[in-house]
């Protein structure tokens, strides 16, 4: 029973472009939606998060967009750099309980 | 601290043999987590702390996994006798739990190979 999914395992992008990764959840409770970026052998560094009552978090070049009636959360990242490739992850967390369900991430490759 | 530290790096374990991995969270933050990379890219949580206590266990195994979290010392998290599908990285995240936030900031991880 996967509650979170990110349906594509990698996207390829080039520099100066827009990027766009792609979540879906099934959960309805969860209050929370986060984003998270990982580099291999280091811990998930937290990018950009969002309410359950928000549709859209905007910090710098980070964008999240939430819509909650197809369940539905992306991550826009313009313009892409290079150092923006690694792996990211999208969780979803209900109150209460406060742990993050994890996707299964999205590898991004932003080309020179 | 300013990071989340867990030690050791990497445990190497012969199979039956007893693992115990550190972390010591963000100063001030009250709440610690677990969670497990077995695959690729798959993390499992295991179990969480509101500081010294038990907030959230359901993801921990039944036999050979314990934590605890005691103050004024690192959070641990135990397996005895460790098993081959115990390898794994093993993340601790902490987080401050303000009104309205839940981010919770990772550690490096502790590579585990039992073998």
């Amino acid at each position: 029973d996967q509650q979170v999914k990110q349906n594509s395992p990698s996207l390829s992008v080039q520099e100066g472009r827009i990027s766009i990764l792609n979540c879906d959840y099934t959960n309805s409770m969860f209050d929370y939606f986060l984003w998270y970026k990982k580099y291999p052998a280091e811990g998930p560094t937290f990018l950009i998060s969002i309410s359950s009552i928000k549709d859209k978090n905007e910090d710098g070049r980070f964008t999240v967009f939430l819509n909650k009636s197809a369940k539905h959360l992306s991550l826009h990242i313009v313009p892409s750099q290079p150092g923006d490739s690694a792996v990211y992850f999208c969780a979803g967390t209900q109150g209460g309980s406060e742990k993050l369900v994890f996707g299964k991430g999205t590898k991004l490759t932003v080309n020179p | 601290g300013e990071e989340v530290a867990q030690t050791p790096k990497h445990l190497v374990r012969g199979e039956g043999q007893k693992a115990k991995l550190y972390c010591a969270p963000i100063k001030g933050h009250s709440y610690v987590f677990w969670y497990q990379q077995v695959l690729k890219n798959e993390f499992k949580f295991l179990i969480s702390f509101q500081n010294e206590n038990v907030f959230d266990e359901t993801g921990m195994p039944k036999e050979r996994f314990s934590a605890k979290c005691l103050p004024n010392s690192p959070c641990s998290l135990e397996i005895q006798a460790t098993k081959l599908e115990d390898s794994a990285v093993y993340f601790c995240a902490s987080s401050q739990r303000d009104r309205g936030s839940d981010t919770q900031y990772f550690g490096p991880g502790t590579r585990l190979t039992v073998l």
